[in-house]
């Protein structure tokens, strides 16, 4: 079945740090790749996304791109801040009927000042 | 605009008790989603609801668990009766419509059953 696979957690970096949490997954079709972030004490908030092979996803500083070659979606964010601190979420879905969002385990970011 | 509503956040209930859940989701959002999240787990679908209609509920566990979304607008999610396991984070998301739309989550509510 499809899945995603993040790297183990919980990863501890000082501020203005360079990150990289990695990201696979395994799908039978062509999915849409997502990072979600999960503050404490709120929702789960849209990242990025990215929809198809190349696509490189954008926001707040942090980049993702999707590579189908290796099945890939890093986030990347060249230097984190202490407010960057949460939880990521990779997660797939797959259109055409099956619109459900299958998620890795997080990964919980912890910057130091 | 207000985004997905959740209540209650937190219950505590002791086994064999009923619960339930209710989502209020983004007003024109015709897609609803309930996940369960486990500690240190990622959120898995329970049920997706396209308006009032369960398109997927294979995840559902239907001897324990039921929803409903009568008027395609706000939806309940039910246990009767719950267990220990069920203790987790039952988070709502709605969205446009389905495909790759942006799901949009609530804060979820916390249950703990003892």
């Amino acid at each position: 079945g499809d899945s995603v696979t993040q790297m183990e957690g919980p990863v501890t970096l000082s501020e203005e740090a360079f990150l990289t949490i990695n990201c696979t997954y395994t799908a039978t079709g062509y999915p849409s790749l997502f990072w979600y972030v999960q503050y404490p004490g709120e929702g789960l908030q849209l990242l990025l996304k990215a929809t198809k092979a190349d696509d490189k996803g954008s926001n707040k500083g942090f980049e993702a791109t999707y590579r189908k070659e290796t099945t890939s979606f890093h986030l990347e964010k060249g230097s984190v801040q202490v407010s960057d601190s949460a939880v990521y979420f990779c997660a797939l879905s797959l259109s055409f009927g099956n619109e459900k969002l299958t998620f890795g385990t997080g990964t919980r970011l912890t910057i130091i000042p | 605009e207000a985004g997905v509503v959740q209540s209650p956040r937190y219950k505590i209930i002791e086994k064999k008790q009923p619960v339930a859940f209710w989502c209020n989701p983004i007003s024109g959002h015709n897609t609803l989603y309930w996940y369960l999240q486990n500690l240190g787990q990622g959120p898995e679908l329970l049920i997706r609801y396209e308006n009032e209609e369960a398109v997927d509920d294979s995840q559902l566990p239907k001897d324990r668990f039921s929803a409903e979304r009568l008027k395609g607008v706000d939806s309940t999610l039910k246990i009767q009766p719950a267990e220990l396991g069920d203790s987790a984070v039952y988070l709502c998301a709605s969205s446009l419509s389905g495909g790759a739309e942006t799901q949009y989550f609530g804060p979820g509510t916390r249950l703990l059953v003892l």
